[in-house]
C-alpha cells in the first residue's frame, strides 16, 4: 500500500523560505508514469493545487506561485520536495503531498499524505 | 478553469438522496474528479473521469456529466457520508478545485 508522509517546520517567519519533504513508502517514486503533487488548504478554506512533477521531467506550477515555488525529486531517497520563497501570512495552510494515478499529469489524486500545518508568523 | 459548486451547504437526513453540482467555466471534458474530506483528514478520491468510482468506494456514490456540468449523487446517505465534497478538474493546467459543498445532517 502506497503511503506518503510530509515533514518540515511547522512555523516559518514572514519573508523566509518554507521547505517541506514528502517521503514515499510502499512504492518507488522513480517507477511508472505517475506524477507527484503538492496541494495546500488554508485553515477552514478550500484546496489549492501548487504543482506537480514527474521523476525525470520538468514540474508544472500554479501560475501565481511560479516565481516563488520549486518542486524537485530525489529518487535515491524516494522523496520529493516543496520550496516556497518569500512567504507571507497568506501561505499559512495545511500542505499535502499526493500522487496522481494514471499516465501523465492529467490524472486524479488518488494517494494523499496526512498533511502538515505550516504557519507563517513572526 | 473555474469550478463552481452548489449548493454551498446541503442539509439532509440519513437515508435521503444527495445531489451535488459542479459547473466549469469552460469545458473540462471528462477530466473531473470528486473528493470527500472529513475534519482533520486528507481528501479521499471518490470519482474520477466524471463517472468512474475509485477503488473501494461504495456504489451508493455515482458521478455523471461532461463538458461543463457535473453531478455527484449519493443514493442513500449513511452517517459517515456527512463531510465536505470537492470537485477537481485535472485536464487543464492549472488544475483547479471547486470551493466545496458541505453535506450536513439535518
Amino acid at each position: 500500500q502506497l503511503q506518503l508522509q510530509e515533514s518540515g517546520p511547522g512555523l516559518v517567519k514572514p519573508s523566509e523560505t518554507l521547505s517541506l519533504t514528502c517521503t514515499v513508502s510502499g512504492g518507488s517514486i522513480g517507477n511508472g508514469f505517475d506524477y507527484w503533487a503538492w496541494i495546500r488548504q488554508p485553515p477552514g478554506k478550500g484546496l489549492e493545487w501548487i504543482g506537480s512533477i514527474f521523476y525525470s521531467g520538468s514540474p508544472y506550477y500554479y501560475p501565481s506561485l511560479t516565481s516563488r515555488v520549486t518542486i524537485s525529486v530525489d529518487t535515491s531517497k524516494n522523496q520529493f520536495s516543496l520550496i516556497l520563497n518569500s512567504v507571507t501570512a497568506a501561505d499559512t495552510a495545511i500542505y499535502y503531498c499526493a500522487r496522481h494515478s494514471g499516465p501523465g499529469i492529467a490524472a486524479p489524486l488518488e494517494y494523499w499524505g496526512q498533511g502538515t500545518l505550516v504557519t507563517v508568523s513572526s | 478553469i473555474v469550478l463552481t459548486q452548489s449548493p454551498g451547504t446541503l442539509s439532509l437526513s440519513p437515508g435521503q438522496r444527495a445531489t451535488l453540482s459542479c459547473r466549469a467555466s469552460q469545458s473540462a471534458s471528462r477530466y473531473l474528479a470528486w473528493y470527500q474530506q472529513k475534519p482533520g483528514q486528507a481528501p479521499r478520491l471518490l470519482i474520477y473521469g466524471a463517472s468512474s468510482r475509485a477503488t473501494g468506494i461504495p456504489d451508493r456514490f455515482s458521478g455523471s456529466g461532461s463538458g461543463t456540468d457535473f453531478t455527484l449523487t449519493i443514493s442513500r446517505l449513511e452517517p459517515e457520508d456527512f463531510a465536505v465534497y470537492y470537485c477537481q478538474q485535472y485536464g487543464s493546467s492549472p488544475q483547479t478545485f471547486g470551493q466545496g459543498t458541505k453535506l450536513e445532517i439535518k
